[in-house]
């Protein structure tokens, strides 16, 4: 079993739907963890990062950890179709980042 | 803040040539990663620095493979003998935390 897992879709959903994008993880150790956005062919870009288990918000996403379940979620409300990209959970233990495969998303004007 | 820079942005070599790639990190950041990026998976971790100490290396980093930090500042990661499966995306990350890691824009090595 991987360390993250990732559904790499792809993902397509109509403008202005809610998106949800998810990882599971086994590793307890995981401290942080982080969504990244990439776009074709560009180095990803930290979108979020959070500590404890709940919500984060900020704009149109919102980023939830269940440690228990060991399962965290990308929310993005009123998708946009400069939203479609690639997006790469991650988790950090030690200073290092384990990433997930990501999962492509398109959002369909 | 100008962001992490990355150089060359492309790089096509035959096999068996030797590659050298740099990486110039976010001026105050002490940390600095090293990626590797291939179609459909997720950036692998291959080595880090701490200033200008290599502090760990993947297993996945081979002996052909090997990273500098002189001085703290730039870094650069040399591939010897390049093999056809090197062929990749090559990102570098800096940081000031740890987890909160910033990106380059990566170059893309393609070996032939």
């Amino acid at each position: 079993q991987k360390e993250v897992e990732q559904d790499p879709g792809p993902l397509s959903v109509p403008e202005g739907a809610i998106v949800s994008l998810n990882c599971t993880y086994s590793n307890s150790a995981f401290q942080y963890f982080m969504w990244y956005r990439q776009y074709s062919r560009k180095g990803p870009e930290l979108l979020m990062y959070t500590y404890s288990s709940g919500n984060k918000e900020d704009g149109r996403f919102t980023a939830q950890v269940d440690k228990s379940s060991k399962y965290i979620s990308l929310f993005i409300r009123d998708s946009q179709p400069s939203d479609s990209a690639t997006y790469l959970c991650a988790m950090s233990v030690d200073d290092k980042i384990i990433f997930g495969k990501g999962t492509r998303l398109h959002i369909l004007p | 803040d100008t962001g992490v820079s990355q150089n060359p942005r492309h790089k096509i070599t035959k096999r068996g040539q030797n590659v050298t790639f740099r990486c110039d990190p976010i001026s105050e950041h002490n940390r600095l990663y090293w990626y590797r990026q291939t179609l459909g998976q997720g950036p692998e971790f291959l080595t880090y620095f701490q200033n200008e100490a290599q502090l760990e290396k993947s297993r996945l980093l081979s002996d052909r493979f090997s990273a500098e930090r002189p001085k703290g500042s730039f870094s650069t990661l040399e591939i010897q003998r390049t093999e056809q499966g090197d062929s990749a995306m090559y990102l570098c990350a800096s940081s000031r935390s740890g987890f909160e890691q910033y990106f380059g824009p990566g170059t893309r090595l393609t070996v032939t």
